[in-house]
C-alpha cells in the first residue's frame, strides 16, 4: 500500500541553525500539508500546498518557515533559524484531491525535531 | 471558526470493557469527520471517517456516527483490548479539496489486562 515517508525520523539541532525536513508524498497525490505536534499537545496545521504554491498557512507559519517541492517527488519544510519552541513532531500529509471533497489525508510517520 | 472538543483523558479501562470517547464539533457547512489514532512512538493513522450526516464510520471494531443534530462524532468500541492503548484524536475538515484538518486535543486511552 502506498505511504507517505519522512526523513529523518529524528533531527537534533542547535538553536539558530537551519533545518530541512523531507517528505515523499504518495505519488499521484496533488495536495500536500505540514502539521506539527508539540509534545503532549494537539496536532496543529502549518501549511497546505497545491500546484506549486501555498494554499493556506497558519499563524505559526511565519517568515522563518518555507516549503518547497523541488522535484516531482519530494516536499520539504525549511526552518531558517530554529528556536527552542520549534521542538516538536512534524507530520507531512498528502491527499489525492480528485474525489469531490471526500478524500482522506494520509500522514507520514513524522520527524521529531529537537532544538537545543 | 471550526473547532473540535473531545473528552479529557487519560481514560483507563479494563480489557473487554466498553469504550466511549466523546467528541463534539463546531463547523460551518458540512464537514468531514475523522478519528485518528497514534500508538506509542508512532505517527497518525486514520482510524475511521464519515462524510455526511448519519454516516457510520467503522474499523477494527471501533465505530462513530456523524450526528448533525447534536454536532457529535463519539467513538465507541464494544470490547477493548490492551493493544488499543493509544492516543485518539477526533478531527474535522471542510469538504473542500485542500482544506486543513483541525484536530481535537486527543484522549489517551490505557487498557489494563
Amino acid at each position: 500500500e502506498p505511504e507517505v515517508t519522512q526523513t529523518p525520523s529524528h533531527q537534533v539541532t542547535q538553536m539558530g541553525q537551519e533545518v530541512i525536513l523531507r517528505c515523499v508524498p504518495i505519488s499521484n497525490h496533488l495536495y500536500f500539508y505540514w502539521y506539527r505536534q508539540i509534545l503532549g499537545q494537539k496536532v496543529e496545521f502549518l501549511v497546505s500546498f497545491y500546484n506549486n504554491e501555498i494554499s493556506e498557512k497558519s499563524e505559526i507559519f511565519d517568515d522563518q518557515f518555507s516549503v518547497e517541492r523541488p522535484d516531482g517527488s519530494n516536499f520539504t519544510l525549511k526552518i531558517r533559524s530554529t528556536k527552542l519552541e520549534d521542538s516538536a513532531m512534524y507530520f507531512c500529509a498528502s491527499l489525492w484531491g480528485l474525489a469531490g471533497g471526500t478524500d482522506t489525508q494520509y500522514f507520514g510517520p513524522g520527524t521529531r525535531l529537537t532544538v537545543l | 471558526g471550526n473547532s473540535v472538543t473531545q473528552m479529557e483523558g487519560p481514560v483507563t479501562l479494563s480489557e473487554e470493557a466498553f469504550l466511549t470517547i466523546n467528541c463534539t464539533y463546531t463547523a460551518t457547512g458540512y464537514p468531514s469527520l475523522f478519528w485518528y489514532v497514534q500508538y506509542p512512538g508512532e505517527g497518525l493513522q486514520l482510524l475511521l471517517k464519515a462524510t455526511k450526516a448519519d454516516d457510520k464510520g467503522s474499523n477494527k471494531g471501533f465505530e462513530a456516527t456523524y450526528r448533525k443534530e447534536t454536532t457529535s462524532f463519539h467513538l465507541e468500541k464494544g470490547s477493548v483490548q490492551v493493544s488499543d492503548s493509544a492516543v485518539y484524536f477526533c478531527a474535522l475538515s471542510n469538504q473542500n479539496r485542500d482544506d486543513k484538518i483541525i484536530f481535537g486535543k486527543g484522549t489517551r486511552l490505557h487498557i489494563l489486562p
